[in-house]
């Protein structure tokens, strides 16, 4: 079957960084998506990897590793607005997006 | 209209009763979506459509129907509804299918089946 696994929750602090971690098992690899989602709100795009390595936009970076089946998500500086689930979706071979169950991150001043 | 409009923003409803949950997107996307999202559980997909005039199952069909008549709206709509398709509903968007295409979701409807 296929799976994705994120931790369900994450407690950090204002100012710091975080690393958001997302392993999954697919049929078929067609990229990895990171979006943000606010509580009671749509999930917004953040990131999407198909290639091994780092990509970075401002204070997010998000990595995969395809021969490992494992993507991180890294916020720095955290701010306040920044408490909200993060959700891993996987395209898989027919270009269908799997998702996890999100991991809930909060950010203590 | 900006983006993806859902209606209505949520809805208590009888088991047993006919729903339609409304999804019109501005964007002239091709590929439009809709999942459901249950607390521990990642976004499901219900149904798909790549094109105006097709559409396809995808991991939760059972129990909705949807139709694609042109290429803005994608209205999902419960036959019979049962309690335990009490969920969020999300109706999303992207410019075609394929890869590197990131999806565009709607507000969400909040559906509670009693």
């Amino acid at each position: 079957g296929q799976n994705i696994d994120q931790p369900t929750e994450m407690t950090a602090t204002e100012g710091a960084i975080v690393q958001i971690n997302c392993t999954y098992q697919t049929s078929g690899f067609n990229g990895l998506f990171w979006y943000q989602q606010h509580a009671g709100e749509a999930p917004t795009f953040l990131s999407y990897n198909v290639l091994d390595g780092l990509e970075e936009k401002g204070r997010f970076s998000s990595f995969l590793s395809r021969s490992k089946g494992y993507s991180y998500l890294l916020l720095k500086e955290l701010q306040m607005k920044d408490s909200a689930s993060y959700l891993c979706a996987v395209k898989d071979s027919n270009y269908q997006l799997i998702w996890g169950a999100g991991t809930k991150l909060i950010i203590k001043p | 209209i900006a983006g993806i409009t859902q209606a209505p923003t949520s809805q208590i409803l009888a088991a047993g009763r006919r729903m339609t949950l409304r999804c019109t997107q501005d964007m002239r996307h091709n590929a439009m979506y809709w999942y459901r999202q249950d607390l521990g559980l990642g976004l499901r997909l219900i149904h798909y459509s790549n094109t105006a005039g097709t559409t396809g199952k995808g991991e939760v069909p059972d129990g909705y129907s949807v139709s694609r008549a042109n290429t803005d709206d994608f209205p999902l709509t419960l036959a019979s509804a049962v309690p335990s398709q009490t969920s969020v509903y999300f109706c999303a968007s992207s410019a075609r299918e394929g890869a590197y295409n990131e999806q565009f979701f709607g507000p969400g409807t909040r559906l509670t089946v009693l």
